[in-house]
């Protein structure tokens, strides 16, 4: 079975830190980007970052660009996402998402997501 | 950034019949959309990428169309099990959501 499971939420306190982790399973986890997207209690979806097969490009969203580190360990197959200076916006469900293909630089569709994982950033 | 609008933000239909949800894009996204649905408690799935393209195991009864900035989300005869919140989301320059559309029970 295809699986993507997290782990790793919780509370943090105002510009504490926490690193999630996404265990995958039942497919090659080396030959997929892969991508953190994050769901405030109540609202949308916001893209948060992605990471390539083999790691060596990473983009994310402007609004954690230099506090949020995505990274993987294809052998442990096994995504992460340190988060790090923690605002309460940054309170969501933070799932972890299989690309489905790459077309024209893109990642075309999320098809695979995990059940996510809960950060609650507050005093 | 790309804002991704859907309209209506609530739709109410009866089970059996035609749903119709749009997506606009504040500049053209060319056919890099695609669309999920998300039950309460549940992550999203993906129904649809390349605007019109369904993705693995999703039935007929769903369908996209549109390109550029103005997109649509047709559920041709409703199930009960498709009654939750959609979402249209862009690739084209990075990635931005819309803000959803509930799909209601009439």
């Amino acid at each position: 079975e295809v699986q993507l499971v997290e782990s790793g939420g919780g509370l943090v306190q105002p510009g504490g830190s926490l690193r999630l982790s996404c265990a995958a399973s039942g497919f090659t986890f080396s030959s997929y980007w892969m991508s953190w997207v994050r769901q405030a209690p109540g609202k949308g979806l916001e893209w948060v970052a992605n990471i390539k097969q083999d790691g060596s490009d990473k983009t994310y969203v402007d609004s954690v660009k230099g506090r949020f580190t995505i990274s993987r360990d294809n052998a442990k197959t096994s995504l992460f996402l340190q988060v790090n200076s923690l605002r309460a916006e940054d309170t969501a469900v933070y799932y972890c998402a299989r690309g489905r293909a790459l077309v024209r630089g893109a990642i075309d569709g999320f098809d695979i997501w995990g059940q996510g994982t809960m950060v609650t950033v507050s005093s | 950034e790309i804002v991704m609008t859907q309209s209506p933000a609530t739709l109410s239909v009866s089970p059996g019949e035609r749903a119709t949800l749009s997506c606009r894009a504040t500049q053209s996204v060319s056919t890099n959309l695609a669309w999920y649905q998300q039950k309460p408690g549940q992550a999203p799935r993906l129904l649809i990428y390349g605007a019109s393209t369904r993705a693995t195991g999703i039935p007929a009864r769903f369908s996209g169309s549109g390109s550029g900035t103005e997109f649509t989300l047709t559920i041709s005869s409703l199930q009960s099990e498709d009654f939750a919140v959609y979402y249209c989301q862009q690739y084209d320059y990075w990635y931005t959501f819309g803000q959803g559309t509930k799909l209601e029970i009439k």
